[in-house]
């Protein structure tokens, strides 16, 4: 199985902030990365595709880079409703894998 | 729209069988790839496994021994049979659809909790 790996595992940021998180593949996984966000409660939701595709009726604030075995999620401006854990999950081979998450809380 | 629901006992004994169905709406489960997705308390998410609706599977390794997923095209659901339940198995189950790009959840059902204990 991909392993996949998270840091931080939790992040407190003020309204505002550009906030950074990273995941880390076993092996290499090309471009074959999503980003979810789970509020409490709720199941995930599809950010980012394909380490970089922006979902629709996602915010723009939110991007994601990288290939091969790292990748980052960035919030250019953080806002409250944004409060949440993230998930990267890899697809390149089966069993899909999610990593352990990056609770964001605001300060 | 499309939308997925869960639905199944709550509770289940340990040594038995956790059934849930997911109910499609808004569109057809005779396209894509349809799979469970369960994450235990606190933790992590896990994927279960995928059935596409020709009728081909996909488990995870690591449970494959004991689940089975199915579909029903004439009811539109699809549904998991975990057998022989531990208390390991407390979690939250969520159903999703995966996209025609492969390995993309882009629908979840809401996810019930599924707790195994006498």
């Amino acid at each position: 199985d991909i392993h996949m790996t998270q840091s931080p595992s939790s992040l407190s940021a003020s309204v505002g902030d550009r906030v950074t998180i990273t995941c880390q593949a076993s092996q290499d996984i090309s471009n074959y990365l999503n980003w979810y966000q789970q509020k409490p409660g709720k199941a995930p939701k599809l950010l980012i595709s394909d380490a970089s595709n922006l979902e629709t009726g996602v915010p723009s604030r939110f991007s994601g880079s990288g290939s091969g075995t790292d990748f980052t999620l960035t919030i250019s401006s953080l806002q409250p409703e944004d409060i949440a854990t993230f998930y990267c999950q890899q697809y390149d081979s089966l069993p899909f894998t999610f990593g352990p998450g990056t609770k964001m809380e605001i300060k | 729209q499309v939308q997925l629901q869960e639905s199944g006992p709550g509770l289940v004994k340990p040594s038995e069988t956790l059934s849930l169905t997911c109910s499609v709406s808004g569109g057809s489960i005779g396209t894509y790839y349809w799979n469970w997705i369960r994450q235990p308390p606190g933790k992590e998410l896990e994927w279960i496994g995928c059935i596409h609706h020709t009728g081909s599977t996909n488990y995870n390794p690591s449970l494959k021994s004991r689940v089975t997923i199915s579909l029903d095209t004439s009811k539109n659901q699809f549904s998991l049979r975990l057998q022989s339940v531990t208390a390991a198995d407390t979690a939250v189950y969520f159903c999703a659809r995966m996209s025609n790009h492969w390995g993309i959840f882009e629908v979840w059902g809401q996810g019930p909790l599924v707790t195994v204990s006498s």
